[in-house]
């Protein structure tokens, strides 16, 4: 089975740094992505992450440490728009199949 | 511009009333996911197609089914609806290539049952 981790619920300031962190166990791993989703709309793909390391896409970054099983994920200069779910998923197996966390929802207030 | 369309956007279905939706890409994209989202929850992968192959996850009910007659279209199939049934499907696509991993996910159907 997987287990995928990551906090239920933040919040954060305008302007200001959040990372927000998921942790998985599974098998058969091919990466882990981050989507981002609006009340009511699908997710969109934020970042994936194959190999250890730090991916940076404009003001969002995305690190991946498969020996720890873990990932955050980094935003920076947040805007109100910013305030939505947070998902990490799992890819793992052939037709690179994702088992999504529950989500992180993140509040930006002034 | 190439998407992910599903259709209808809302549905409403009564309860035993079986109900299709439907989904169409035009990314030419091999792999088709159906995704069921209920309230405040992550998305659960129901089943997918790579190619003309079709694999189901092993909790999904038998209620649910999955068609797709060429590489555009994907129709999932609810035979007799419950209750519970009530959520947002997403339908999703992704080319298996060598360095292309996202997964493109359509606007979503979400589904009422009365």
């Amino acid at each position: 089975g997987q287990n995928i981790d990551q906090p239920t619920e933040m919040t954060a300031t305008e302007g200001a740094i959040v990372q927000i962190n998921c942790t998985y166990q599974t098998s058969g791993f091919n990466g882990l992505f981050w989507y981002q989703q609006h009340a009511g709309e699908a997710p969109t793909f934020l970042s994936y992450n194959v190999l250890d390391g730090l991916e940076e896409k404009g003001r969002f970054s995305s690190f991946l440490s498969r020996s720890k099983g873990y990932s955050y994920l980094l935003l920076k200069e947040l805007q109100m728009k910013d305030s939505a779910s947070y998902l990490c998923a799992v890819s793992k197996g052939g037709g690179n199949k994702l088992t999504f966390g529950t989500g992180t929802q993140l509040k930006v207030e002034l | 511009d190439a998407m992910v369309i599903q259709n209808p956007r809302y549905q409403v279905t009564q309860f035993g009333k079986p109900v299709t939706l439907s989904c169409s890409q035009t990314l030419n994209h091999n792999v088709m996911y159906w995704y069921q989202q209920k309230s405040s929850q992550a998305p659960k992968l129901l089943f997918h197609y790579y190619d003309k192959d079709f694999n189901n996850e092993a909790d999904t009910p038998d209620n649910f089914q999955s068609r797709r007659p060429n590489t555009s279209f994907c129709f999932l199939d609810i035979r007799s609806p419950g209750l519970g049934d009530a959520a947002m499907y997403l339908c999703a696509t992704s080319r298996e290539a060598s360095g292309e991993w996202e997964q493109y996910f359509g606007p979503g159907t979400r589904l009422t049952v009365t």
